[in-house]
């Protein structure tokens, strides 16, 4: 069967640090992969998808940035980060078919 | 601009009753429509689904029905149990498209 992870779980960064999140799905190949975020009472904002090594397609223009440097990693990245980048980041995949998407369990974002 | 709108923030239900949850859409294009339940720390997880050639879906105690006239849909929950108690997100897409849209959730609580 099909997993995903998304660690850490939770990330407490001072403003101006970079970020590094990361995603894994095992038990398929070739998925499509996104990165959500939901900040605090709003719903799923989609961040960035691939759907292949080294493909990445940006949704909003942002202060991150993402990268698949193998089939079943994502990563989520910042250079710097800003205050407004808090919130909870779900990893996501989907099959080629992109019916529906199966998330992570999240990491809650806090930065101050 | 909000593509898919979920109007109601929270809705309160007796356990046993039915819940009925609202979702409405703008954009024509969008011919496939979701629904996620999402627990706190969690990432959301697919409930049901509903293709634009049908105008109603049935899964065990949830039910989606489309009405594409009026780019609307509903999740009900029939009989609405505890457990039930979560986020609701309502989402879309186009067939084929990588983007799936969400809806800013309704928060159920199902009271014993």
């Amino acid at each position: 069967s099909q997993t995903i992870h998304q660690w850490p779980a939770t990330l407490v960064q001072p403003v101006g640090s970079p970020l590094s999140l990361e995603c894994t799905v095992e038990g398929t190949s070739n998925p499509n992969l996104y990165w959500y975020r939901q900040a605090a009472g709003r719903g799923l904002q989609l961040l960035f998808y691939s759907v292949g090594i080294g493909q990445i397609s940006s949704e909003v223009p942002q202060n991150l940035s993402a990268s698949r440097p193998q089939d079943r990693q994502f990563i989520l990245s910042s250079k710097k980060l800003l205050l407004s980048d808090s919130g909870f980041y779900l990893c996501a995949w989907s099959k080629q078919d992109n019916e529906k998407l199966f998330f992570g369990s999240g990491t809650q974002l806090s930065v101050l | 601009d909000q593509q898919v709108k979920q109007n109601s923030p929270s809705l309160s239900v007796q356990e046993g009753r039915i819940s009925i949850l609202n979702c409405d859409y703008t954009n024509s294009m969008f011919d496939y429509f979701l629904w996620y339940k999402k627990y706190p720390a969690e990432g959301p997880t697919f409930l049901i689904s509903i293709s634009s050639i049908k105008d109603k879906n049935e899964d065990g105690r949830f039910t989606v029905f489309l009405n594409k006239s009026a780019k609307h849909l509903s999740l009900h929950i029939v009989p609405s149990q505890p457990g039930d108690s979560a986020v609701y997100f309502c989402a879309a897409k186009s067939t084929g498209g990588f983007k799936t849209i969400f809806g800013a959730g309704t928060r159920l609580f199902v009271k014993a």
